[in-house]
């Protein structure tokens, strides 16, 4: 079935530094990559998502970048501020164009 | 415009009890998820419908399971005899028809615990 690799489980950064959070996937046909942040006690919210016919998407200080013949994607936050801190997941549309398979998730924490 | 909601917000019961857990999503959207969100881990695809219908419930772990959305909006998971193991997030999500991609739109999500 479809997999989802997402690294890395937990980042640490400093106020204004960048993170990286990568994924990769083995379904060849996924053409739809979403990213959700979900903060404590909520639902997971929408933050960007990117097709199959773009490399690189940008949103303010969130971009990501997308590599179908090497089949990963990453979602990239520059001058990360504290309440950039929730966790991450990555997430790709099955083959069948039906439903979402989501990687286990970044824990991503800004220290001011 | 509201989102999309989920009731209860938390519901504890006991091992072998039935439990139903509800979700109301936004308005006009034709599609229907639900997840299982354990500790530690991303969302995990249960079923979805399309209108009234279950279009895919090949996630559903066991027939214990159940969910219906009688008139293409509001929808019911039922879990009965739970177990232990079934303790977790239960989050739904909705989408419109006719927008590219897949962009779902997730409740708070309903926290069970089985004791």
């Amino acid at each position: 079935g479809e997999n989802v690799e997402q690294h890395p489980s937990t980042l640490s950064v400093q106020e204004g530094d960048s993170a990286v959070i990568k994924c990769t996937y083995s379904d060849s046909a996924s053409n739809y990559f979403p990213w959700y942040k979900q903060e404590l006690g909520k639902g997971p919210q929408l933050i960007i998502d990117i097709r199959s016919n773009v490399g690189e998407k940008k949103d303010q200080r969130i971009a990501v970048t997308l590599n179908k013949t090497a089949k990963h994607f990453s979602l990239h936050i520059t001058e990360t501020q504290p309440e950039d801190s929730a966790v991450y997941f990555c997430a790709h549309l099955n083959s069948g164009y039906s439903t979402l398979t989501f990687g286990k998730g970044t824990m991503l924490l800004v220290s001011p | 415009g509201a989102g999309v909601s989920q009731t209860p917000s938390n519901k504890v019961t006991e091992k072998g009890k039935y439990v139903e857990l509800r979700c109301d999503p936004i308005s006009g959207h034709t599609a229907l998820y639900w997840y299982r969100q354990s500790l530690g881990q991303g969302p995990e695809f249960l079923i979805y419908f399309q209108g009234t219908g279950a279009a895919d419930d090949s996630g559903l772990p066991n027939d214990r399971f159940f969910a219906v959305r009688p008139e293409g909006s509001v929808s019911t998971l039922k879990i009965q005899r739970t177990e232990r193991g079934d303790s977790a997030v239960y989050l739904c999500a909705s989408i419109t028809s006719g927008k590219q991609g897949h962009e779902q739109y997730f409740g708070p999500g309903t926290r069970l615990t089985v004791t």
